[in-house]
């Protein structure tokens, strides 16, 4: 069965200080990895897709790595604007259906 | 351009009720879905549709109906409302079911069923 596990659950850095959020999944035959962003009260916001091992993309303060078995959001020098729940999800190759992990809820303090 | 759009934002329904959840989006895209989101349990798909008159069943489908008569609309049916179908309820289209784009999401709708 695919699935999806996030850790830590939730997060809490200084300004400026850089971490790292996982990402860890279990699918036979990745199509895509995703990384999202959700804001209290809104929808998720895409950020990026990975497809390969050893593919890595970025978007300001945060860059996105996938190996065989996780991929990692770093988040480098940290803002309270960054402040959210970051969602990974990955694509079943056969349904096409997504299958999202519980999120990693990070906290920026100023 | 709209994006995804969900009405009505919020309700509330007594147990035993029916009612439909709009998702209407303007991007052509193919791939619609519905999930519902509780605390802890993340995001959780319901229903799916690859493309006009094409639906199928996701994790936690009882409960819910879809039909997919245009590319545009999508609408989540609760044939008998229960409390533990209180919930977030988010609509997400994508402009294919390939992995290239990601899913554009609604600003989802938050139901209460008492």
């Amino acid at each position: 069965e695919d699935q999806v596990t996030q850790s830590p659950e939730a997060l809490r850095l200084q300004e400026g200080e850089s971490s790292s959020l996982n990402c860890s999944y279990t699918v036979s035959g990745l199509r895509g990895l995703f990384w999202y962003r959700q804001d209290p009260g809104k929808g998720p916001e895409f950020l990026f897709t990975l497809y390969s091992a050893g593919e890595e993309k970025e978007k300001e303060r945060l860059k996105a790595t996938l190996t065989k078995k996780e991929s990692f959001l770093h988040i480098t020098a940290p803002k309270p604007e960054d402040s959210a729940t970051y969602l990974c999800a990955v694509q079943d190759p056969g349904t096409y259906k997504y299958i999202f992990g519980t999120g990693t809820r990070l906290k920026v303090l100023a | 351009n709209a994006g995804v759009t969900q009405t009505p934002k919020f309700q509330v329904l007594k147990t035993g009720q029916s009612m439909t959840l709009q998702c209407a989006q303007d991007m052509n895209h193919e791939y619609m879905s519905w999930y519902r989101q509780d605390p802890g349990m993340g995001l959780r798909l319901i229903h799916y549709s690859v493309g006009a008159g094409i639906t199928d069943q996701g994790e936690v489908p009882n409960g819910y109906n879809v039909s997919r008569s245009t590319t545009e609309d999508f609408p989540l049916r609760l044939l008998s409302a229960a409390p533990s179908q209180t919930s977030v309820y988010f609509c997400a289209s994508s402009p294919t079911t390939g992995a290239t784009y990601g899913y554009t999401f609604g600003s989802g709708t938050r139901l209460t069923v008492v």
